[in-house]
Formats: structure tokens, sequence, C-alpha cells
């Protein structure tokens, strides 16, 4: 079945640099595409959203990009800090008026920040 | 404002026995959803509520599961004979629903199943 991907299992990066963690994602017909940071013994946590009809939107310190053309995801975490230490994960759905409201989650890149 | 919450947070049970996990949605959401991730693979859907109703059930693995959303309010999920294989993390997720643009999905603590 259609699935999203992740390249990178771990990020490892120092305090005060910017991350990227990158997402592939298969199936054309998603409209809708979600990033999520987990944090240990936690769910889920909502980060940020973004539409197929945009190709960039920004959040406190985030930033998500989406190229549609070679389906491709990354979210962009400015002057990481030792809290964004997390799994991270992309997901996609189709829009909210097909009534398919499943979730397709990647495998997760964990980010580790060091000081 | 109360997020999702589910119960148990820890389950262990034995192969053949029914364990039932429950999850509160957030007050006011509509829709619910399972999801679990089983074996360090990828977080899979299972089922989505909207209220009472089953809208989705595409991802529940087989008829051992089980899904009521009696009142449209909580959801519990039974599995009865559970396995070994039906070990991991279950989420549960509520939404607002509607006909927006986004319905973003909030998503529980999750409950650790451990079949032995």
């Amino acid at each position: 079945g259609e699935s999203v991907g992740l390249h990178l299992p771990t990020l490892s990066v120092q305090e005060g640099d910017n991350s990227i963690i990158n997402c592939a994602y298969s199936n054309s017909a998603s409209d809708y595409f979600i990033w999520y940071k987990q944090e240990s013994g936690k769910g889920p946590q909502f980060i940020i959203d973004i539409r197929s009809n945009m190709d960039k939107r920004q959040g406190q310190r985030v930033t998500v990009l989406l190229n549609k053309t070679v389906k491709h995801l990354s979210l962009q975490i400015a002057a990481t800090q030792p809290g964004d230490s997390a799994v991270y994960f992309c997901a996609e759905t189709f829009p909210p008026d097909t009534g398919r409201r499943a979730l397709t989650f990647g495998s997760g890149t964990r980010l580790q920040v060091q000081p | 404002e109360a997020g999702v919450t589910q119960f148990p947070s820890h389950s262990v049970i034995e192969k053949g026995q029914t364990v039932t996990l429950r999850c509160d949605p957030i007050s006011g959401h509509d829709n619910l959803y399972w999801y679990r991730r089983v074996m360090g693979k990828e977080i899979k859907f299972l089922l989505h509520f909207v209220k009472e109703s089953k809208q989705d059930e595409s991802g529940m693995p087989n008829n051992r599961f089980l899904a009521e959303r009696t009142g449209g309010t909580y959801s519990t999920l039974k599995v009865q004979p559970a396995e070994l294989e039906d070990s991991g993390v279950y989420f549960c997720a509520s939404s607002l629903g509607g006909s927006g643009s986004t319905d973003t999905q909030y998503f529980g603590p999750g409950t650790r199943l451990t079949v032995l």
C-alpha cells in the first residue's frame, strides 16, 4: 500500500544549530501533511501542518516545506534546543471533505540535541 | 482544557486473555481514532469513529479486535483473545471534525500492551 518514509533514522545536532528532518511520501493523492513530535512516554504532539496547495508554511521556530514534484516534505527547526530532542514523524492524509481521515505515518526520525 | 486520555497506561496479559483499552477524547470532538505501533514499526491506523458510528475501519487487523463508542463519547478497544503479535502501543486521537480545510488530530499518551 501507499506509505510515507523517512530518510534518516537519527539526527544529531548541536544546541543552537538548525535542524532539518526529511520525509518522502509516495501517495500523490495525499493532500494534507502533518509533522508530529513524540517524546518518550507520550503520544504524538502536533507541530505544524501544510496543505498541498502550499509549498511552505512557518510556525514558531519551525518551517515545513513541501515539494510535490519529488514528493518530499521537510521540517526545519531553527536554533534547536535540548527540549526539541524527540522522535519526529511526518504523516499524510486526504482532504477532510473526502471523509477519509486516516493518517499514514512515516517510520520516524530521532533528533538528538547535543549541549 | 483536558487532552485525550487513555486507560490503562500499561497492560500485561497472557496470550489468550482479553484486554479492554479505553479512550476519552477531547470534549466536543466528534471524531475519534485508534492507531497502534507494534514491533517498532510505523504507527498504523486502525479505525475512525464519527460520533458513535464507524466511519472507517479499514485498518482493523482481524476480528479479534472490537471497537465501540456507545453514546459517541468515550471509546473502548477490546482484544479477544490476545496474541503475542498484538503487543505494542495503542494510541487514541480525536479531532473536532467539520468541513474545514484541516482537522488536526490530537493524540493521547497511549496504552502499552504486552502479551506474554
